[in-house]
């Protein structure tokens, strides 16, 4: 089945302990970005990444880091949470990049920092 | 600068009726325009896009939108609601000259059909 995967689905933990979310895609896309979901801000993209080893800054990138090293995969870390990074994360890709394809979502990471 | 405005953040409607979710639309040149619908604990599910052609756009569901360029809009609509549309809706444009394909969302309509 053609999917994005993430894990953690939930995570909840502590200012300043470092943290990975993994994003998987199946589907050979070459377009791959993150996203975090605020109520009343809709989505605001983080970091994406048009290629293995070619990613760049979105509208929210300060606290977060991203690597693409595998094509497949577009893991997002954050070196040193904190409470105001507490939202709900999606992973999303696209097939070929500069082509106006949909993008298909993870289901979705639910953290919160305390 | 790309942005997108949804007006509303709440839109109810009987079942039955038809439904209308509005957006519009601010980018560089000619605009690709997308819907998306997220439903409880779900990621975002594509529902129709707006390259380019007809104006009249048919996605999945049943839903359809009509891209307007005078008005900058790309309305979302449904000739007869179901329960089961109710659920967050997202518009979301691409400017057609942008190198990536980064997506800017609007804020996001909450449609509630009432049985």
């Amino acid at each position: 089945e053609a999917q994005v995967t993430q894990n953690p689905r939930y995570l909840i933990t502590v200012t300043g302990k470092k943290l990975t979310v993994t994003c998987s895609q199946n589907m050979n896309h070459e377009y791959m970005s993150w996203y975090r979901q605020d109520p009343g801000l809709g989505l605001r993209q983080i970091y994406y990444s048009m290629n293995v080893e070619v990613t760049d800054k979105g509208d929210v990138p300060e606290g977060y880091k991203v690597s693409r090293k595998e094509k497949r995969n577009f893991p997002l870390i954050l070196e040193s949470p904190s409470p105001n990074q507490t939202s709900l994360y999606f992973c999303a890709s696209s097939l070929r990049q500069g082509a106006p394809n949909e993008q298909y979502f993870g289901p979705g990471t639910r953290l919160t920092v305390t | 600068a790309q942005s997108v405005a949804q007006p509303e953040d709440q839109v109810n409607v009987a079942e039955g009726n038809p439904l209308t979710v509005k957006c519009t639309y601010s980018v560089s040149g000619n605009p690709y325009l997308f819907w998306y619908v997220q439903y409880p604990n779900r990621g975002l599910q594509f529902l129709l896009k707006y390259i380019t052609g007809d104006n009249l756009v048919k996605g999945s569901y049943g839903f359809e939108a009509e891209f307007n360029k005078s008005q900058t809009s790309f309305h979302l609509k449904k000739p007869s609601a179901l329960v089961s549309d109710s659920a967050l809706y997202f518009c979301a444009v691409r400017g057609y000259q942008t190198g990536a394909n980064n997506l800017f969302f609007g804020t996001g309509t909450r449609l509630t059909v009432i049985p």
